[in-house]
């Protein structure tokens, strides 16, 4: 089945520094790849949609200087976090569509855990 | 524009009792319908989904999921509860091709011994 690798899985990181998450699909495609930010005890509220080879879309609220999103290639996508603050600290996931066969759903990788200190 | 509304944040059942979590979702085209489970610190598994067809459901671990047009529902249900269901339950929908799963709140099952 199609698998996501997301990593790191937690991050401990100081506040001002940045961070990235990388988002790889092992065994597909991927034309279309989402990011989520969780908070605890929360829903999953999603943050930009990232199609490979051209800018990311973000939603209302989110800030693409602070979150930049890269999509260079059909099986990876990165978030990085700039200068991270407090409250960035979350709970990120990504998530990707299958380039051949779209109704097979949305895989999601395993989250990242962001602490900035 | 789709939305999803899950009725309880929390759920409390007594092993080996039904349970039923409940979800409606509002869509302005024809609604992919999908619930996930997700345990602590961890990411999203599937347990079913709906796109077309069969509106009778069935996932993984038991579960099964109803999709009901006329009262925009998609209920999750397992016939008897186990001790290892005890997670955060997501509804989610989407409008299909590359638009993204837009999520409800989540319910938070416990179960009891």
């Amino acid at each position: 089945g199609a698998v996501v690798s997301q990593h790191p899985s937690r991050v401990i990181c100081k506040s001002g520094t940045s961070v990235k998450i990388e988002c790889r699909s092992l065994d597909f495609q991927a034309t279309t790849m989402f990011w989520y930010r969780q908070f605890p005890k929360q829903s999953l509220m999603l943050m930009a949609t990232s199609n490979e080879g051209s800018k990311a879309t973000y939603e209302q609220g989110v800030e693409k200087d602070k979150f930049l999103i890269n999509h260079a290639s059909l099986t990876l996508s990165t978030l990085t976090v700039t200068s991270a603050h407090p409250e960035d600290s979350s709970f990120y996931i990504c998530s990707a569509r299958n380039r051949i066969t779209s109704s097979d759903g949305y895989t999601f990788g395993s989250g990242t855990r962001l602490t900035v200190v | 524009a789709q939305s999803v509304t899950q009725l309880g944040s929390h759920v409390s059942v007594s092993e080996g009792a039904l349970v039923l979590l409940r979800c409606n979702y509002s869509s302005s085209v024809p609604p992919y319908l999908f619930w996930y489970v997700q345990y602590p610190n961890q990411g999203l598994q599937l347990l079913l989904k709906y796109t077309t067809g069969a509106t009778l459901v069935k996932g993984i671990n038991g579960f099964e999921a109803e999709f009901k047009k006329s009262e925009t529902s998609f209920h999750l249900t397992k016939p008897s509860a186990h001790m290892s269901d005890a997670a955060e339950y997501f509804c989610a929908v989407s409008g299909g091709g590359n638009t993204p799963l837009v999520f409800g709140k989540g319910t938070r099952l416990s179960v009891i011994a």
